[in-house]
Order: structure tokens, then C-alpha cells, then sequence
């Protein structure tokens, strides 16, 4: 069935630092990839999405683009910041189902 | 605000009781999924319903059951509770259904501890 793989955290990065996070899928067909955020105590929010092949989502200064070829969706940011402190999760919505299938998470601490 | 709201945010119970947690979707959704958050098992899927109906099922224990009512809020009962069923259940809301999704608005959770 589909499946998701994230790094394993904490990540912990100097403020400013580049940010990558791996994610890699497995499903058949041409899934939708997703990144959540989860800040403290809160829900998880929609931060950046890939409907198909070689597309690029980007918000908030995030970007991942959409590798076929290998099954990835990485999460990039140039330069970190404190408030980016927060529990990233990559998603995939395939053709097993009508859920999004989530990654474990990966918890991101940012220090000044 | 995401708009999704779910109550009530914090949940203490004993072991053998059954809970109800409800879920109203963001103005419009018609779409209502049911996730399960843990350490140790991360984000499970639940349930999904659209516009009254039951459309997918993930890993959902017999002892749990859902229902989305006619004004499209849903409930999810939790009964014959163990130590075990202690999470955050999110419930999160979309337009509509169907392979390409368009990502989740989420809900901030309710806390169950079973004590």
C-alpha cells in the first residue's frame, strides 16, 4: 500500500541555517504530496502542496519539489527562523484510498 | 481559526467508559476524517464521511464508531475505553472526496487521556 518516510528528528539548526527535510513515498500511479506543520499544541496546518510530476509548492519561504523519478517530496528552507520550530509531516494522497497516508513527523527546533 | 472546531479540548475518563467527541467542518466541507494521533503510531487514519455518508475506513477499532449528522458536523464515539486509547483526535474537514486531494483543514485536537 502507499507509504510514507521521513527523517527521523529532532532536527535542531542555528537560526538562519538551510533546512532539509527527506521525505520519500511508495504508491502506484501519480499520488498528490502534501507538507503539514504542527505548531505547539495546535492542529496541523497545510503548508505547501504537489499535485504531479517535476511541480514545485512553496509558501512561507518552504519549497519541495515533486521527483518521480526518485519518489521524493524534500522540504527546503534557505534560512530558518526561531517560529519555524514546529513538527513537519510529508503526506501523499494515492490511489489506495481517498485518506492522506502522513509520515511519522519531524520535529524542527531552531535556536538563536 | 481554522475553522474547523472541535470540542471538547480536553478529555479525562476512566477505563470502561465511552466518550463522544464532535467535529464541526469548515463552512462548505462536506468531507469529515477522523485521525488519531500518538507517539508511537503517529498520525492514523480513522474514518472519512462525505455528506452523510460513510466513504473510507483506516484503522478503526470495533469498540469506535462515527457518524455525520444532516448538518454535516460528525460525531465519534469511543466506548469499553483502555489505557491505550489515550491520544489527540483530530478531525479535520475538505471540499469534497476523491483521489485528488486538494490537502485537509484541520481541527486543534481533542486530548483523551483514559485513566
Amino acid at each position: 500500500g502507499d507509504s510514507v518516510t521521513q527523517m527521523e528528528g529532532p532536527v535542531t539548526l542555528s537560526e538562519e541555517a538551510f533546512l532539509t527535510i527527506n521525505c520519500t513515498y511508495t504508491a502506484t500511479g501519480y499520488p498528490s504530496l502534501f507538507w503539514y506543520v504542527q505548531y505547539p499544541g495546535e492542529g496541523l496546518q497545510l503548508l505547501l502542496k504537489a499535485t504531479k510530476a517535476d511541480d514545485k509548492g512553496s509558501n512561507k519561504g518552504f519549497e519541495a519539489t515533486y521527483r518521480k523519478e526518485t519518489t521524493s517530496f524534500h522540504l527546503e528552507k534557505g534560512s530558518v527562523q526561531v517560529s519555524d520550530s514546529a513538527v513537519y509531516f510529508c503526506a501523499l494522497s494515492g490511489n489506495s484510498g481517498y485518506a492522506l497516508n502522513f509520515g511519522k513527523g519531524t520535529s524542527l527546533l531552531v535556536t538563536p | 481559526d481554522s475553522g474547523v472546531t472541535q470540542t471538547p479540548k480536553h478529555l479525562i475518563t476512566a477505563t470502561g467508559q465511552r466518550v463522544t467527541l464532535r467535529c464541526s467542518p469548515r463552512s462548505g466541507d462536506l468531507s469529515v476524517y477522523w485521525y488519531q494521533q500518538s507517539l508511537d503510531q503517529g498520525l492514523q487514519f480513522l474514518i472519512q464521511y462525505y455528506n452523510g455518508e460513510e466513504r473510507a475506513k483506516g484503522n478503526i477499532l470495533e469498540r469506535f464508531s462515527a457518524q455525520q449528522f444532516p448538518d454535516l458536523h460528525s460525531e465519534l464515539n469511543l466506548s469499553s475505553l483502555e489505557l491505550g486509547d489515550s491520544a489527540l483526535y483530530f478531525c479535520a474537514s475538505s471540499p469534497g472526496t476523491g483521489r485528488r486531494q486538494y490537502g485537509y483543514t484541520f481541527g486543534s485536537g481533542t486530548r483523551l487521556t483514559v485513566v
